[in-house]
């Protein structure tokens, strides 16, 4: 079974700082996707960003960049320029080629400081 | 499209009562899930659908719950009879290419 693991419950940084957050993962699949999800006070749950396994590339969405690390099986999130707004619980999450299903890590709630 | 939609927002019931969660998922897509939230679990997977076949009710958390899906454009999740372990955020998702929509939950509350 697969299993996300992030490390860090909780985190805060001053506005337009840069934060990483840390995520790593456990499984014997080769292919697979990567997500990071944002969940803020209103509890909506947001894709923030993307990856699949077989791309060597880092993905990026403007101020947000991951880190994928496959072999180290790391997923860390980057977030650049950070914003009030980004205040959020951050998931990380896993799902198999072939078999969309979740699972999601424990999440690390971030606090944006003005 | 406006996403997937999820009613109602809130429930508050007592204790013993008859639960059911709707779900609207975005049209097109395959695959429907209900996930729960809670601060000691986190976010769990329940159940899960493709093309409207069940095919993954492991998470399911006893005989008191159970899920439908009679068509691709609605889902519901019951939970009979309703316990205060219950309480919690109820999320659907649907995805398509292995990318999730969520709905915005359904915070319920059991007294």
């Amino acid at each position: 079974a697969q299993t996300v693991t992030q490390s860090q419950p909780e985190m805060s940084v001053q506005e337009a700082e840069t934060v990483t957050l840390s995520c790593t993962y456990d499984t014997s699949e080769n292919n697979y996707y990567l997500f990071w999800y944002k969940q803020p006070p209103s509890r909506q749950m947001i894709l923030v960003i993307r990856q699949e396994a077989y791309k060597q590339q880092n993905a990026t969405e403007n101020r947000f960049s991951v880190n994928f690390q496959k072999a180290a099986k790391s997923f860390s999130l980057k977030i650049s320029d950070s914003q009030l707004g980004d205040t959020a619980m951050y998931f990380c999450a896993f799902s198999n080629f072939g078999n969309e299903k979740l699972t999601f890590g424990t999440g690390t709630r971030l606090t944006i400081i003005p | 499209d406006a996403g997937v939609i999820q009613s109602p927002r809130h429930e508050v019931t007592e204790m013993g009562q008859e639960v059911t969660l709707r779900c609207k998922p975005i049209s097109g897509h395959d695959y429907l899930f209900w996930y729960r939230q809670t601060m000691m679990r986190g976010l769990e997977l329940l159940i899960y659908f493709n093309n409207n076949v069940p095919i993954d009710d492991s998470g399911m958390p006893e005989d008191r719950f159970s899920a439908k899906m009679p068509n691709a454009s609605f889902s519901t999740l019951k939970i009979q009879p309703s316990e205060p372990r219950d309480s919690a955020v109820y999320f659907c998702a649907s995805s398509l290419f292995s990318e999730a929509f969520f709905g915005q939950g359904t915070r319920l509350t059991v007294v």
